[in-house]
């Protein structure tokens, strides 16, 4: 049983480039949310999406940043024109659904390391 | 809204001796709290988690947790650390039905020989 697969693990882009970071959940969860690590800091969170829903965004930047959840394939975070300042690790994690009472407990991918340059 | 604050950005221990991580939370309403842990250049794996019940919690390699619901905090303990416990530490918090974890600074946990 697979955890969360993301890819690349590595990423090198130029300013103005695109960035496609990929995410694979566990077999079964339904729910996916993507953070971001900041040279030296914590985890921020960015969007959680439900397969073609997203629910929360309050953490996405207004401009160039967009995520995607399809009915098939991975989820997609997508970084339009890239700056300097796009430079950190983006994780995924994924969960099962748990209802409005449950707890959710998330599973973590390795991360993508996206560096512009 | 709820916020996590871990007290410490480094903790440099010697092998073997023990060690406390610090985390303090803030929420209006019921809490869970995890601990994850990121070995160097890896993503996060669950360490620890409270959901409810005792509030002493186990988790692996060896650390555990107490919930402290008068002091809001969920510090992390282990009696006696090993070099491959150098890492980042994140504690973070979340409440029944929500769906994202919000997480603290992280503290960074260098063991030394």
């Amino acid at each position: 049983n697979a955890g969360v697969m993301q890819n690349p693990r590595h990423l090198v882009r130029r300013r103005g480039q695109e960035a496609r970071l990929r995410c694979s959940p566990v077999k079964g969860h339904s729910h996916v949310y993507w953070y971001r690590q900041l040279p030296e800091e914590g985890l921020k969170f960015m969007v959680y999406l439900q397969k073609e829903n997203i629910i929360d965004e309050s953490g996405m930047p207004k401009e160039r940043f967009s995520a995607e959840f399809p009915k098939e394939g991975p989820s997609i975070l997508r970084i339009q024109q890239v700056v300097r300042g796009d430079s950190a690790a983006y994780f995924c994690a994924s969960s099962p659904y748990t209802g409005s009472s449950g707890a959710n407990v998330l599973t973590f991918g390795a991360g993508s390391r996206l560096t512009v340059l | 809204a709820q916020s996590v604050t871990q007290l410490d950005s480094q903790v440099p221990v010697f092998e073997e001796a023990p060690v406390e991580l610090r985390c303090n939370y803030s929420s209006s309403v019921s809490v869970y709290l995890f601990w994850y842990v990121q070995y160097p250049n890896q993503g996060l794996q669950l360490l620890l988690k409270y959901l409810s019940g005792s509030t002493l919690v186990k988790g692996i390699n060896g650390f555990e947790a107490e919930f402290n619901k008068s002091q809001t905090s969920f510090h992390l303990r282990k009696p006696s650390v090993h070099i491959s416990d150098t890492a980042e530490y994140f504690c973070a918090v979340s409440s029944p039905g929500a769906q994202k974890l919000v997480f603290g600074q992280g503290t960074r946990l260098t063991i030394n020989p």
